[in-house]
């Protein structure tokens, strides 16, 4: 079976610039997650996704967004680019999330994105 | 609020040395606890995970890892250590019916032949 896909592995972008990455889950996994990697903060959830909807978001500001496709396929889109934001960008997805279980989450490579 | 203590950043040992790094949580109800390691160069991988039942959970490559819940900890073991164990440690819990890891910060692990 396939694991989680993240395109593109790298992007180097500008200061103010927007910027959208994708992420496709393992074969019948419904939920993906995402989270972001830098050498200060660590590893940070951001947002997960489930049947299309947003069920939990972390403490990060408005200017990261992110949604779910039919297909379970996510994106997450970080608009007005900061030099801050330059990370590793990770998604994991899980078998299902229900109100009542936790499932493994399993990583994908990472899109490493650089603001210049 | 959530969150997982790292207390060794970086550990060096030689091989064939054993290995226990150390994890902490805060949360007052039900947990689910992971050890996810990153070898350079590579993704995220799953080490092992405790949901409930036997406190002491195996996982893949020889580790191992203890729930102590009266001590709010989850500590990896390993007997001995291989070059190829070299990469860095994570230790995440989920809190409650969420998919929300968090995790501790790492550790860096180094295993010298």
């Amino acid at each position: 079976k396939a694991g989680v896909t993240q395109t593109p592995r790298y992007l180097i972008k500008t200061r103010g610039q927007q910027v959208t990455l994708s992420c496709s889950p393992i074969s019948g996994h419904r939920s993906v997650s995402w989270y972001q990697q830098t050498p200060g903060q660590g590893l940070q959830f951001l947002f997960e996704y489930f049947s299309e909807t947003q069920r939990n978001k972390g403490n990060f500001p408005g200017r990261f967004s992110g949604r779910q496709f039919s297909n379970s396929r996510s994106e997450m889109n970080v608009s007005t680019l900061e030099l801050g934001d330059s990370a590793l960008y990770l998604c994991a997805s899980s078998l299902k999330s229900t109100g009542l279980v936790s499932y493994e989450q399993y990583f994908g490579p990472g899109t490493r994105l650089t603001v210049t | 609020a959530q969150s997982v203590s790292q207390h060794n950043h970086h550990v060096i040992l030689s091989e064939a040395a054993s290995l226990e790094l150390g994890c902490n949580y805060s949360y007052g109800g039900t947990v689910n606890l992971f050890w996810y390691v990153q070898y350079p160069g590579q993704h995220l991988q799953l080490l092992l995970k405790y949901f409930s039942g036997d406190p002491l959970v195996k996982g893949i490559k020889g580790f191992e890892a203890e729930f102590i819940k009266s001590k709010f900890s989850f500590n990896l073991r390993k007997p001995s250590v291989q070059w190829s164990d070299t990469a860095e440690y994570f230790c995440a819990v989920i809190g409650g019916a969420t998919n929300k890891l968090i995790f501790g910060t790492g550790t860096l692990l180094a295993v010298q032949p």
